[in-house]
């Protein structure tokens, strides 16, 4: 059954700490996305990889990190330099077969700093 | 750049009547045209693209769009709305020129109403 996980599907975070979120794909896409969700608004884009080891800051990548060290992960990390961070994270991928526009989302995790 | 607007940011209709969900874009080149759904904290799921072939498009669950170059408009159409039809609908629009990122527009939440 191919898709895209992600986990947790809920996270809670203290002020001050980092935390990761999973992404998985079985779809055999090359590229992978990251996009946050805030109430009321459309996705923007943290960071994305269009192949393995590379990867380039979208519209709001500060205070994010992220690695693609695998064709099927692309995990985010949430760093204490990120000033809200309270969202809904969505992960997302395409081929180069769909011209890369046509994108697959993940069910999202979304994060709570206490 | 491009961009898209939703014109409208929360439609109310009754089951049964018809829905529409406007969508405004602004591109310098052909774009292609997505609405994705979302039901409460979930990801998103493709209902239906534009990319250059017919004009009128049709998705899944009903829904279809037409693609009108002069409007620079793709607004979203169903006949008669179902009370499971009621969630967040975005109209998203990519170009190739800019890496085929998708641009998301503010969201539509659908309000059906029994």
């Amino acid at each position: 059954d191919g898709g895209i996980t992600q986990s947790p599907k809920y996270l809670f975070r203290k002020e001050g700490q980092n935390v990761t979120l999973s992404c998985e794909q079985n779809l055999n896409h090359d590229a992978m996305y990251w996009y946050r969700q805030d109430p009321g608004q459309g996705l923007r884009l943290i960071y994305y990889s269009q192949i393995v080891n590379d990867f380039q800051k979208g519209d709001i990548a500060e205070g994010y990190s992220v690695s693609r060290e695998k064709k099927e992960s692309f995990p985010l990390t949430v760093t204490s330099a990120q000033k809200n961070p309270t969202a809904f994270y969505l992960c997302a991928s395409s081929s180069p077969w769909t011209g890369y526009n046509e994108q697959f989302f993940g069910p999202g995790t979304r994060l709570t700093v206490l | 750049a491009q961009s898209v607007t939703q014109l409208d940011s929360h439609v109310s209709v009754s089951e049964g009547t018809p829905v529409l969900l406007r969508c405004n874009y602004s591109s310098s080149y052909s774009p292609s045209l997505f609405w994705y759904v979302q039901h409460p904290n979930k990801g998103l799921q493709l209902l239906l693209k534009y990319t250059s072939a017919a004009t009128l498009v049709k998705g899944i669950n009903g829904f279809e769009a037409e693609f009108k170059k002069s409007e620079t408009s793709f607004h979203l159409t169903k006949p008669s709305a179902h009370m499971s039809d009621a969630a967040e609908y975005f109209c998203v629009v990519s170009v190739s020129n800019a890496g085929n990122m998708l641009t998301f527009g503010g969201g539509t939440r659908l309000m059906v109403k029994p």
